[in-house]
């Protein structure tokens, strides 16, 4: 496995609350992104990353932010958690931000009740 | 209409079949394509990475892709209970950078 590890791996949490998850690298990929998956739509791009401090939108952005204050971890968080965000969240790294592929770790299931 | 469309399955097989796995898409300017396998409860790994048309093989697997048809194709020879997973098509466009546009997955179930 690629050196990615996603924390908390299974979080429930009450709709309105703010949470946070958690994404660390330890192959110094300068590419850092954020998906979800959900039955049905396949896995679907939140944010990512280019570089510390520079982040940029997906196409599923709406009620989610990000942080990059090292190369190494970027973070993801929901600001007042909703239902429609119980998902499977993907943090994945890249070399570059062409043709290399992207590596997954093993997620975060959230449940939002 | 999704621009990745992937039949969801679940597609079993007899143990030693060959696996035939396939996604159509919508957007011409497509011309990265890969599968990835996901395990239960794993994230999705990468198989197979071809650039636009053609056929790729590797070892039991071969890709391949149809841009006049907008079809893409996964081949699985021999196939084994390890084989067991979903596979996720994906492509993106050239100028796309790396956001990869995925499809639902397909659901295969090799039986011994």
């Amino acid at each position: 496995d690629a050196g990615i590890t996603q924390s908390p791996r299974h979080k429930v949490t009450e709709t309105g609350t703010p949470v946070t998850l958690r994404c660390h690298q330890t192959e110094n990929h300068r590419y850092m992104y954020w998906y979800r998956q959900d039955p049905g739509h396949g896995l679907r791009l939140i944010h990512y990353s280019y570089g510390v401090k520079d982040t940029d939108k997906g196409e599923v952005s709406d009620g989610y932010s990000v942080s990059r204050s090292k190369t190494e971890d970027f973070l993801l968080t929901l600001e007042s958690a909703t239902s429609s965000q119980t998902s499977v969240y993907f943090c994945a790294i890249s070399e570059s931000g062409d043709v290399s592929p992207l590596h997954f770790g093993n997620g975060t299931r959230l449940t939002v009740t | 209409q999704k621009e990745v469309e992937q039949d969801p399955g679940p597609l079993s097989v007899p143990e030693g079949a060959i696996v035939s796995l396939n996604c159509t898409y919508s957007n011409s300017a497509f011309q990265y394509f890969m599968w990835y396998r996901q395990y239960s409860r794993k994230g999705p790994e990468l198989l197979m990475y071809t650039y636009s048309s053609g056929n790729k093989e590797d070892g039991r697997f071969t890709a391949q892709v149809d841009k006049s048809s907008k079809y893409i194709s996964l081949f699985i020879r021999d196939s084994q209970p390890s084989d067991s997973a979903t596979y996720l098509c994906a492509m993106r466009e050239t100028a796309a950078g790396n956001k990869l546009t995925f499809g639902g997955g397909t659901r295969v179930l090799v039986k011994p």
